[in-house]
């Protein structure tokens, strides 16, 4: 079974500073995919940013990007020029290109921004 | 705008009850997903559901069942409700196929007493 670790319960980061979230999965498969998600205090889990396991570019989205690390299993988020609006718990997921297709999480990041 | 929505925001049960937690998506996709989200533990799922009158269970569907009569519409059941049960409760949807992730509710925080 497909794990996923992030290894930091919490960062703290000041604004406009860079930060970068950890994360390491577990898997046998060779196409997949991975995501970060953003959940606020409003509880809505938001989409931040995914990456298909086949493509050796990595993945960015404005101030997010990842590095994707395919051999080392690793997945990290960079966060440029934090606001104070990125402050929210980060989840790391896995979903595998195949069967039941269900996302498999990580145990979260709480992330804090300083003013 | 797409949505799946959660029926209730907050949810105060009592031991030994019925609970029912709804779920609606408007997106016509094929998966549903019941998660409980705990503090350090992530997100761990329940039960999921690839069509309708079908499911199957997650990682820890011990004391839960589910229902899907109708494509748009996945409810969680916990048929005697227990104090361990306090959780945050999250439904989300997706496509069959695909590269893209979940569409998620907004959760329910459930408090069994």
């Amino acid at each position: 079974a497909q794990t996923v670790t992030q290894s930091q319960p919490e960062m703290s980061v000041q604004e406009a500073e860079t930060v970068t979230l950890s994360c390491t999965y577990d898997t046998s498969e060779s196409d997949y995919y991975l995501f970060w998600y953003k959940q606020p205090p409003s509880r809505q889990m938001i989409l931040v940013i995914r990456q298909e396991a086949y493509k050796q570019q990595n993945a960015t989205e404005n101030r997010f990007s990842v590095n994707f690390q395919k051999a080392a299993k690793s997945f990290s988020l960079k966060i440029s020029d934090s606001q104070l609006g990125d402050a929210a718990m980060y989840f790391c997921a896995y979903r595998s290109a195949e069967g039941a297709q269900k996302l498999v999480f990580g145990q979260g990041t709480r992330l804090t921004i300083n003013p | 705008d797409v949505k799946v929505t959660q029926s209730s925001r907050y949810l105060v049960k009592r031991t030994g009850e019925k609970v029912f937690l709804e779920c609606v998506q408007d997106m016509d996709h094929e998966n549903m997903f019941w998660y409980r989200q705990d503090p350090g533990l992530g997100l761990r799922l329940i039960y999921f559901s690839y069509d309708v009158k079908m499911k199957e269970k997650g990682d820890i569907p011990e004391g839960y069942s589910v229902s899907r009569e109708k494509k748009e519409r996945f409810s969680l059941i916990l048929e005697s409700a227990s104090t361990n049960q306090t959780s945050m409760y999250l439904c989300a949807s997706s496509l069959y196929l695909g590269a893209y992730g979940y569409t998620f509710g907004s959760g329910t925080r459930l408090t069994v007493v």
